[in-house]
């Protein structure tokens, strides 16, 4: 299976820990990103790479968040000083806007919960 | 801005009966339009999208729906439900020149009543 996979898919945290999660994309995919889903909520954008440059971040990306995708493969979105409102699922996506309409491709996610 | 409103967070229909998911949009460009379905502690799989062209979008697992610019609307259908398609459904809008960045409603849940 190529699709987009993300790791770990669960973590348990205490509030005020650091955690980081992995995304790797397609492998001919040119853009990553990623989304927060909250319980009975569609996705929220967060950010998103083109290659290595992050071209976009949501306000909803507090300064506790940082994400890199530093040779423009696979991408890591850190938390920094964890809080519960964090609690959520992280989705990744990636796509190539190489050729026509792009269509975003889904990881799995990775649930957080912050105790 | 644009946004997505999906009517009713929850519906039930019986096995075989027509399944109706209802998505209306706004946006102040001509839109490109998505249903993704997700199934529990999995990730969202793109079921269709429309882009330009014809109105009438087929998908995958026998789902269709129909852009109409009068009604903002696109709603998703399938003729005779099944109990493998029980699972949550997000209606989705980008703009045509920025086809990078998807703007997902709440989702609708689907049930299956045998």
């Amino acid at each position: 299976d190529t699709g987009v996979s993300q790791d770990p898919r669960h973590k348990i945290t205490k509030r005020g820990q650091n955690v980081t999660f992995r995304c790797d994309p397609i492998s001919e995919h040119n853009r990553l990103y990623w989304y927060r889903q909250t319980l009975g909520q569609g996705p929220e954008f967060l950010t998103y790479f083109q290659n290595e440059a992050q071209l976009e971040k949501s306000r909803l990306l507090s300064d506790r968040f940082s994400a890199e995708r530093p040779k423009g493969s696979f991408s890591t979105l850190e938390i920094q000083r964890t809080e519960q409102g964090d609690s959520a699922m992280y989705l990744c996506a990636s796509s190539s806007n190489q050729g026509g309409t792009e269509t975003q491709y889904f990881g799995p996610g990775t649930r957080l919960l912050v105790l | 801005a644009q946004s997505v409103t999906q009517l009713g967070s929850h519906v039930s229909v019986s096995e075989g009966a027509l399944v109706l998911l209802r998505c209306n949009y706004s946006s102040s460009v001509p839109p490109y339009l998505f249903w993704y379905v997700q199934y529990p502690n999995q990730g969202l799989q793109l079921l269709l999208k429309y882009t330009t062209g014809a109105t009438l979008v087929k998908g995958i697992n026998g789902f269709e729906a129909e852009f109409k610019k009068s009604e903002t609307s696109f709603h998703l259908t399938k003729p005779s439900a099944h109990m493998s398609d029980a699972a949550e459904y997000f209606c989705a809008v980008s703009e045509r020149n920025r086809d990078d960045k998807i703007i997902f409603g709440k989702g609708t849940r689907l049930h299956i009543l045998p």
